[in-house]
Order: C-alpha cells, then structure tokens, then sequence
C-alpha cells in the first residue's frame, strides 16, 4: 500500500529513558514533518525535512533530534523523556514543489510515566 | 509568525443540519488553506483546500470560502450525517516560499458532533 507509515503506533516507557520513533513514506515525496498533538488535540509542527536537509525547526528543546537518512524516511530521537512529551506524534509528508497536500502518517502515542 | 484561531471549539447540530466553522489567519501572506478532518484515533486527512486566488469552493456537502480582506475563511457542511462527526482543522501556509517548506499552521480544531 502506499502510504506514510510509523513504527511503533505505541509507546510507553519511563521517564529519563531515550526512545526513537520511524516513520517512512512510499508516496515518493521530497518533503516530511513531525507534528506533536497534545491532550488538547492541537496540532503544532516540530521539524521538516526536504531531501534530507533540515529546513523548519521550531522551538523544540535540543532532547529531541530528527534525522533523515534519505528523503523517504525521517526518524525522532527523544532523549530524557519527561512526562510532558506525552503526545501523539504525526509523521507527514508532501512534494515540496507543489507543497500542499500533506499526507499523514498513523501517529505514535507515546506515554511518559 | 502565522496565528490561526478557530471557532468554534464545539458544535453540536441535528443530523441533516449545517455545520459552520470559522477560521481567522494573522500572517496576510499565506496563500494556502487546508482543511482536515480527523476521527477519534486516527491520523489527520485533507478533506478540502483552497488558495488565495480563489474565492469559494465546493465538493458535494463541503464547502470552504475565503475572504482575503478579512483575512478569514470557513468550511460548511451541509446535510450533516451522523459520520461527518469528528474534530475538523483549519490550517493556513505560504505556498511557494523559497527556503521554506510550506509550513502549515493549524488552528486549535472543533470537535463536531452529529446527533441523530
């Protein structure tokens, strides 16, 4: 199927622990994101990424690192988990040329306790 | 940066009603304005769009409008169905910004509900 894709779809794990979340897409886009949506459902954007290269960085603290092996995957790394990166995380992704339509990704719940 | 507020935060209509919601953008640059919808669970998906060149569009019962003066836009649905229930997003962007990567900006959602 194409899609965009995350890994895992739960997560719960300790505070002070470093997690990592995947996501892919096979929709042959040259642009992706991460989203964080908070227990208030909004939607606010961490990171993008355009063929590898780092373009949108929020504030975000420095505990969390994107990192893009190619264009179709964008990977988060999230150090010293603290009970307030509970969320869920969407992945999403878009052709940056036509830059609209951006597609999601399932989402990662991740619990901090 | 880009502002979207969005009202309002609930809404509850009888099936077969309409349903309005209103979105506001501070930034008279953006040019892009998307609109998803996401059940309880699920991942956000586009149901409707609409650039800055344009001022309304439809698709069956959705509508959106934009009004570039105002700097505001809406979405209608008509004929509510008890499955249109879900929270609704508006978001606005600058398409075409070089160095940029079409950052969308979400407003804070409306939870519709669709009552039978």
């Amino acid at each position: 199927d194409t899609a965009v894709s995350q890994t895992p779809k739960y997560l719960v794990t300790q505070m002070g622990n470093d997690k990592s979340i995947k996501c892919e897409q096979n929709l042959g886009h040259d642009t992706m994101y991460w989203y964080k949506q908070d227990s208030k459902k909004f939607l606010k954007i961490m990171f993008s990424y355009n063929n590898k290269e780092l373009i949108i960085n929020e504030t975000v603290p420095n505990r969390f690192s994107p990192k893009s092996p190619d264009k179709a995957h964008l990977n988060l790394h999230i150090n010293s988990l603290e009970l307030g990166d509970s969320a869920v995380y969407f992945c999403a992704s878009t052709f940056r040329s036509n830059g609209e339509t951006q597609y999601f990704g399932p989402g990662t719940r991740l619990l901090v306790l | 940066g880009e502002n979207v507020e969005q009202h309002p935060s609930t809404l509850s209509v009888q099936e077969g009603d309409s349903a309005v919601i209103k979105c506001t953008y501070s930034d008279s640059a953006s040019n892009y304005f998307p609109w998803y919808k996401q059940e309880l669970g699920k991942r956000p998906q586009l149901i409707i769009d609409i650039r800055s060149n344009v001022g309304e569009k439809k698709d069956q019962r959705i509508a959106v409008t934009l009004n570039k003066t105002a700097k505001h836009f809406s979405l209608h649905i008509t004929e509510t169905q008890p499955e249109d229930s879900a929270v609704y997003f508006c978001a606005a962007s600058i398409m075409g910004l070089t160095g940029g990567g079409n950052k969308l900006t979400f407003g804070t959602g409306t939870q519709l509900k669709v009552e039978l």
